[in-house]
């Protein structure tokens, strides 16, 4: 078993729906991150939180602690969102433990 | 230069041979990471570096090696290439360990 494990692996959607990406991990941690992948390759850092909820434009990310699981959120998604969305978790000594990663695909 | 910056962008390498990736980033960043990324693996730490002139190991360190003589600069060397290091790899850079960290355009490995 993963320590970290997202889910669902791939999503394909209509554009404006509201999207739904999940996280859970196995290990103590003090920090999530959630990142995208674009299409050309690069990575960008979306969210880094430690408890509650964030929210960066459309992009809404959250986590429950005792339960060991985060969301990351998309309202009114856009084809512009496809991408991989991958969550990681920093449970300290340099060890950032990635999820395998969730390739969204929003149709227009 | 602005943020961070791997060369080459890709290459083909025939096995057995030695090469460097280079990874630089003018944010004055502290911590530094190499990873790679395989098909179904996701990301992996190599090595990485909490500041200058120090290096750990991380995940999947065998094969490679890494330097960090000054802030800017954290190269990733391969000995001798094994097909087995065919991948893309990433670079990446935090002003400290744990908090957000910022990532190279990556560079797709080929090992023949």
């Amino acid at each position: 078993k993963n320590e970290v494990e997202q889910s669902p692996q791939n999503l394909t959607a209509q554009e404006g729906e509201f999207i739904t990406i999940n996280c859970s991990y196995s290990v103590g941690i003090s920090a999530l991150h959630w990142l995208q992948q674009h299409p050309g390759g690069g990575i960008v850092s979306l969210f880094m939180l430690s408890s509650g909820k964030k929210k960066h434009g459309r992009l809404i990310a959250t986590i429950n602690i005792q339960e060991k699981h985060s969301s990351l959120h998309i309202t009114a998604s856009h084809p512009r969102d496809s991408a991989v969305y991958i969550c990681a978790a920093y449970g300290g000594a340099q060890k950032l433990v990635f999820g395998q990663g969730t390739r969204l695909t929003i149709n227009p | 230069i602005a943020g961070i910056t791997q060369a080459p962008t890709s290459q083909i390498l025939a096995a057995g041979r030695r090469m460097t990736l280079r990874c630089t980033q003018d944010m004055r960043h502290n911590a530094m990471y190499w990873y790679r990324q395989d098909l179904g693996l996701g990301l992996r730490l190599i090595h990485y570096s909490n500041t200058a002139g120090t290096t750990g190991k991380g995940e999947v360190p065998d094969g490679y090696s890494v330097s960090r003589a000054n802030t800017d600069d954290f190269p990733l060397t391969l000995a001798s290439a094994v097909p087995s290091q065919t991948s893309v790899y990433f670079c990446a850079s935090s002003d400290e360990v744990g908090v957000t960290q910022y990532f190279g355009p990556g560079t797709r490995l080929t090992v023949l």
